[in-house]
């Protein structure tokens, strides 16, 4: 059964820094992995999607990395802001030999930026 | 740029009773998604729906809950009789080809059950 996990839970950092935040998984055999942005209160926002043969993939100040072998993917976003601030998830799908289709996520890792 | 809208947006209802919440998946997806997340928890699956038909669900979609696809555009799901547990936010999803592609969320309903 695949299992995500994101540390830290919580992270809080001045403006203009570089951070990454951290995603595991215990199921290397995985499609691809997805990282989303929830605002409180608010959706999912797909911010990367990144394929099981990509090692990174980037979006503006976005690099997401993957490492299937080790089961970790990283979020790095750099020069962070404070409009930056919210709950990012990562997500998986099941392993491809298992013919489901659901993602698990992980819990999440609050950010906040403070001016 | 073409996206996942959900209504609505905030439902309270009454414990036992019906509620219906509506999606519109994007334009040219084929598979369709409901996930919930219960305040301070995961997000975790409920149902996926391919073909015209469920193709998967998980242990907490049970006989309370039903999904369709009345016409071309809508997908909705129905939970028959509320409980308090189903209190949550509920996700709509969907994407082009299953689980190799990027899924695409709704905003989500906020449903709460009194």
């Amino acid at each position: 059964k695949q299992e995500v996990t994101q540390i830290p839970a919580a992270l809080s950092v001045p403006e203009g820094e570089n951070l990454v935040l951290n995603c595991s998984f215990t199921d290397s055999a995985i499609y691809n992995l997805q990282w989303f942005r929830q605002d409180p209160g608010k959706g999912l926002t797909s911010l990367l999607l990144i394929q099981s043969s990509q090692r990174e993939q980037t979006s503006g100040r976005l690099n997401a990395s993957l490492d299937k072998s080790s089961g970790r993917s990283t979020l790095y976003i750099a020069a962070s802001q404070p409009g930056d601030s919210a709950t990012y998830l990562c997500a998986v799908p099941p392993p491809p030999k298992g013919g489901s289709e659901k993602l698990v996520f992980g819990k999440g890792t609050k950010l906040t930026v403070n001016p | 740029e073409p996206e996942v809208t959900q209504t609505p947006s905030h439902q309270v209802t009454q414990m036992g009773q019906e509620v219906i919440l509506r999606c519109v998946p994007i334009s040219n997806h084929l598979y369709f998604y409901w996930y919930r997340q219960i305040l301070g928890q995961k997000v975790e699956f409920l149902v996926s729906f391919y073909n015209n038909e469920i193709s998967e669900k998980s242990e907490i979609f049970d006989d309370q809950f039903s999904v369709e696809r009345p016409d071309g555009s809508n997908f909705t799901l129905k939970i028959r009789s509320t409980k308090l547990e189903d209190s949550a936010m509920y996700f709509c999803a969907s994407s082009v080809a299953g689980a190799i592609t990027e899924a695409f969320f709704g905003q989500g309903t906020r449903l709460t059950v009194v």
